[in-house]
């Protein structure tokens, strides 16, 4: 049972452009939805967070938008850089707390 | 130490052995996980400890997993007789609090690569 699905599961953006990466979740007790990133050959490493309590969280280029109705949350990446090439995971946890959920990963590739 | 560090990076073993794997997490830190990560895929969950006591096993496909962490420290997730779908990485992390203290970040190790041939 996947509670966390991601999409999409690769994504080739240029130089400067904006990635977009979502999230759907079906367990309504989630209420901590971090995004983490991972470097080949490293662990993954959070990158930002979001409670429910607001619909958006802004850290430099990174922005997660986040839909309590719709179950969804995304991260949006600006100005992608060829350094920002990872894969990222989006996560849920219930009560704020440490026990994740992951998503399957997005592969992300920024061509110089 | 300054991050969690697993051991050995990279194990190769036949099918039918047993294999072990390290994890030294980050002093002082109360959780530590265990995940598996399948090529291509996101962290599955295996097993959470609280300090020296394994709280949630739910996770662990099969009775030849077998997790510990005696003194609260360093664990060891063991796999006996090793079957090719055991190959993946496995994923330590761990976080300062105990479970829905609000100590919700986890500090991943680097994994061990396991191929089971």
């Amino acid at each position: 049972q996947q509670q966390v699905k991601q999409s999409p599961q690769s994504l080739i953006v240029q130089k400067g452009g904006i990635s977009i990466i979502n999230c759907a979740y079906e367990n309504t007790a989630f209420d901590y939805f971090p995004w983490y990133q991972q470097f080949p050959g490293k662990g993954p490493a959070l990158l930002i967070a979001i409670r429910p309590d607001v619909s958006e969280k802004k850290e430099g280029r990174f922005t997660i938008s986040f839909n309590k109705s719709a179950k969804q949350f995304s991260l949006h990446i600006m100005d992608s850089q060829p350094g920002d090439s990872a894969t990222y995971f989006c996560a849920a946890s219930i009560n704020a707390g440490n026990m994740l959920t992951f998503g399957g990963g997005t592969r992300l590739m920024v061509k110089p | 130490g300054a991050g969690v560090s697993q051991s050995p990076r990279y194990k190769v073993a036949k099918r039918g052995q047993d294999v072990a794997l390290r994890c030294d997490p980050i002093s002082g830190h109360v959780s530590l996980f265990w995940y598996q990560q399948a090529l291509g895929q996101g962290p599955e969950f295996l097993t959470y400890f609280q300090n020296e006591a394994q709280l949630d096993k739910s996770g662990l496909p099969s009775d030849r997993f077998f997790a510990e962490r005696p003194e609260g420290s360093v664990s060891t997730l063991k796999i006996q007789r090793t079957q090719q779908e055991d190959s993946a990485v496995y994923l330590c992390a761990s976080s300062w609090g105990a479970l829905n203290s609000g100590a919700n970040v986890l500090t991943f190790g680097a994994g061990s690569r396991l191929t089971v041939l």
